[in-house]
């Protein structure tokens, strides 16, 4: 199976911070990449699918980048609802995956 | 407005089998994958498997082979998951959630709670 790898398991941020959070694919996954948002208590939201492309709804502060292996998700100016754990995840193979999480929170 | 409603929490004994169910609303049953994603206590996420309601095929995570059945029934617009021989392990918030082909996972059910305690 493709193994999903957020560097980070946490990290403090504080409001108006531009945050960008990192993900790595254990092999090229052709931007065939998800970012999903969630908060306690709440299911998965989509934020991002292919790497790039905006769900409809989803503030135009949050961004996606990379190709390859390497992927990245941006949020300008962190606002206090965007405090959540935040998840990538690949589906290009056969058996989709996610990576272990990013959970933002307020210094 | 796309919904997918789930059935309530479970509290099953060891070894035994639960079956949840995914009611859609609001869009083309057949015109989307179903998907069914475990969230583990810890928080990690795993895909355990879809199923083409048009069709009833089939694609299930190595690891849940065996363990988990995904069906449909498309006159009631409902999917299924079934999971048997019921552990610790299984104690989890169990997600359905759609997708077109080749896509993401854009709406999601509520979740459902399975606790596996005798």
């Amino acid at each position: 199976d493709i193994q999903m790898t957020q560097s980070s398991s946490s990290f403090s941020v504080s409001l108006g911070d531009r945050v960008t959070i990192t993900c790595k694919a254990s092999e090229d996954i052709y931007n065939r990449l998800a970012w999903y948002q969630q908060k306690p208590g709440n299911a998965p939201r989509l934020l991002i699918s292919g790497a790039t492309s905006l769900e409809t709804g989803v503030p135009s502060r949050f961004s996606g980048s990379g190709s390859g292996k390497d992927y990245t998700l941006s949020i300008t100016s962190l606002q206090t609802e965007d405090v959540a754990t935040y998840y990538c995840q690949q589906y290009w193979s056969t058996t989709w995956t996610f990576g272990g999480g990013t959970k933002l929170e307020i210094k | 407005e796309v919904q997918l409603q789930q059935s309530g929490p479970e509290l099953v004994k060891p070894g035994a089998s639960v079956k949840i169910s995914c009611k859609a609303s609001g869009y083309s049953f057949t015109g989307y994958y179903m998907h069914w994603v475990k969230q583990s206590p810890e928080n990690s996420l795993e895909w355990i498997g879809e199923i083409n309601p048009s069709t009833g095929g089939t694609s299930y995570n190595q690891k849940f082979k065996g363990k988990a059945t995904l069906t449909v029934d498309k006159s009631s617009s409902t999917a299924y998951m079934q999971l048997k021989s019921l552990t610790s392990e299984e104690s989890a918030v169990y997600y359905c959630t759609r997708s077109r082909n080749y896509y993401a996972m854009d709406y999601w059910g509520q979740g459902t709670s399975v606790t596996v305690s005798s």
